[in-house]
């Protein structure tokens, strides 16, 4: 079956540590995001990716890098410049034509917390 | 900026209880409102997209319409399995008539229904 996968589940960091998640889709989509939530707020997006190897800042970069080296791979790592890292974060992916993205669907997301 | 606001943030109803779930929306132009559902520790789920004022789409016990100000999720005769945070995102066009791709979530309305 097509979808995403993002690993871990559950991931600890320690104070000063960079971590990186991972969100791999096989539905051969063009379009990456990450997005980070939190409680009582909405999905915040932190980079997306239209094509392989470009990306682009979302409203909350400070703190994160991504890559995109292959069109199913977008990971995402949380450096230790991100002061407050624990949070739960989503990737999901779309497909693009004609100049607007369709199909947006989600992974089962990763929770950060810093122990 | 695109800004989306849900009301309520929280709505508690007895198994039966027919209600709408509201989601106002800012955009210089828009390209489509989604929404989701999402259920506790797990990413969200396709709902419905709606691109024009006056459409309105169905699924079991959900409608969704558009305004061109906000759309309403109506839950006829709810269930204790339709308890969920139902999310909704809008994406508007960017310069050029196509569009980013990324969605601009609302912070979301926690639905709980009792038996």
């Amino acid at each position: 079956d097509g979808g995403i996968t993002q690993s871990p589940k559950y991931l600890f960091r320690k104070e000063g540590q960079n971590v990186t998640l991972s969100c791999e889709q096989n539905l051969n989509h063009d379009a990456m995001y990450w997005y980070r939530q939190d409680p009582g707020q909405g999905l915040r997006l932190i980079y997306y990716s239209q094509i392989v190897n470009d990306f682009q800042k979302g409203d909350i970069a400070e703190g994160y890098s991504v890559s995109r080296e292959k069109k199913e791979s977008f990971p995402l790592t949380v450096t230790s410049a991100q002061k407050n890292p624990t949070a739960f974060y989503l990737c999901a992916s779309s497909t693009r034509q004609g100049g607007f993205n369709y199909g947006y669907t989600f992974g089962s997301g990763t929770r950060l917390t810093v122990v | 900026e695109d800004q989306v606001t849900q009301s309520p943030e929280a709505l508690r109803l007895q198994e039966g209880e027919s209600s709408s779930l509201n989601c106002s929306y800012t955009v210089s132009g828009l390209r489509g409102l989604f929404w989701y559902r999402q259920d506790p520790g797990k990413g969200p789920e396709f709902l419905f997209t709606l691109y024009s004022a006056g459409e309105e789409k169905e699924k079991e016990r959900l409608k969704a319409t558009l305004t061109k100000k906000e759309s309403f999720l109506h839950i006829t005769a709810p269930k204790p399995e339709d308890s969920a945070t139902y999310l909704c995102a809008v994406q508007s066009f960017q310069a050029g008539g196509t569009s980013y791709g990324k969605l601009t979530f609302g912070q979301g309305t926690i639905l709980t229904v009792h038996p």
